[in-house]
């Protein structure tokens, strides 16, 4: 099973700030990485997928790097309704597996 | 409109059984890889099991030889029987639809989820 480890746990952030998250898998994925937000009593929706590839309506200022094992998803410029937990995914290989999750909070 | 709607969820004591239903709309549900997938505050998202256009099934290891996934055409909707159901088992369940194009794709649509709870 990949195991993919993100950090930080969680984020308090003002408004208009830059956010980092990160993504590290146990093993090379290539680009199946993908990025999901999912907001306070909300169901997880898919922003980034294959590590860098926008979702159709998501705000310009999230954006997702990397490949391998290492990977990044940057917002750049937080904005209050971006309060959420960011969940990493990978599909590279069955069991489809996610990380712990990231909850950004605004100060 | 994508739409998927979970139910089938409750209260169920240990070695009980539930079946959860996704019905689907807006596509037809036998022409993706669809997906369950479960989340807990302990054990955050957790994929279950999945069920693909072939209608091959795959199960998570803590699942496999407890839940069936399956898939009725007529009524276009995918269901999960959980059987020996135990503590851990406790989570929200998602209904997700897989995109479409390569081996096995990002997880376009979900549920709003139904939730599962197993105690005594």
């Amino acid at each position: 099973e990949i195991v993919l480890t993100q950090s930080p746990d969680f984020q308090s952030v003002t408004p208009k700030e830059k956010v980092t998250i990160t993504c590290r898998a146990s093993q090379s994925i290539g680009s199946t990485l993908h990025w999901y937000q999912q907001k306070p009593d909300q169901s997880p929706k898919l922003l980034i997928k294959y590590a860098s590839q926008s979702m159709s309506g998501v705000p310009s200022r999230f954006s997702g790097s990397g490949s391998g094992t290492d990977f990044t998803l940057t917002i750049n410029g937080l904005e209050p309704e971006d309060a959420a937990a960011y969940y990493c995914q990978q599909s590279s290989a069955l069991p489809v597996t996610f990380g712990g999750g990231t909850k950004v909070e605004i100060k | 409109e994508v739409q998927l709607v979970e139910s089938g969820g409750g209260l169920e004591q240990p070695g009980g059984s539930l079946r959860l239903s996704c019905a689907a709309s807006g596509f037809t549900l036998t022409n993706y890889d669809m997906h369950w997938v479960r989340q807990s505050a302990g054990r955050g998202l957790e994929w279950v099991s999945s069920m693909d256009v072939a209608g091959n099934t795959y199960y998570a290891d803590s699942v496999r030889g407890r839940f069936t996934v399956s898939r009725e055409h007529a009524k276009n909707s995918l269901y999960l029987q959980l059987d020996s159901l135990r503590s851990g088992d406790t989570a929200v369940y998602y209904c997700v639809r897989e995109g479409t194009g390569g081996h096995i794709d990002p997880f376009d649509d979900w549920g709003q989820g139904t939730m599962v709870t197993v105690s005594s």
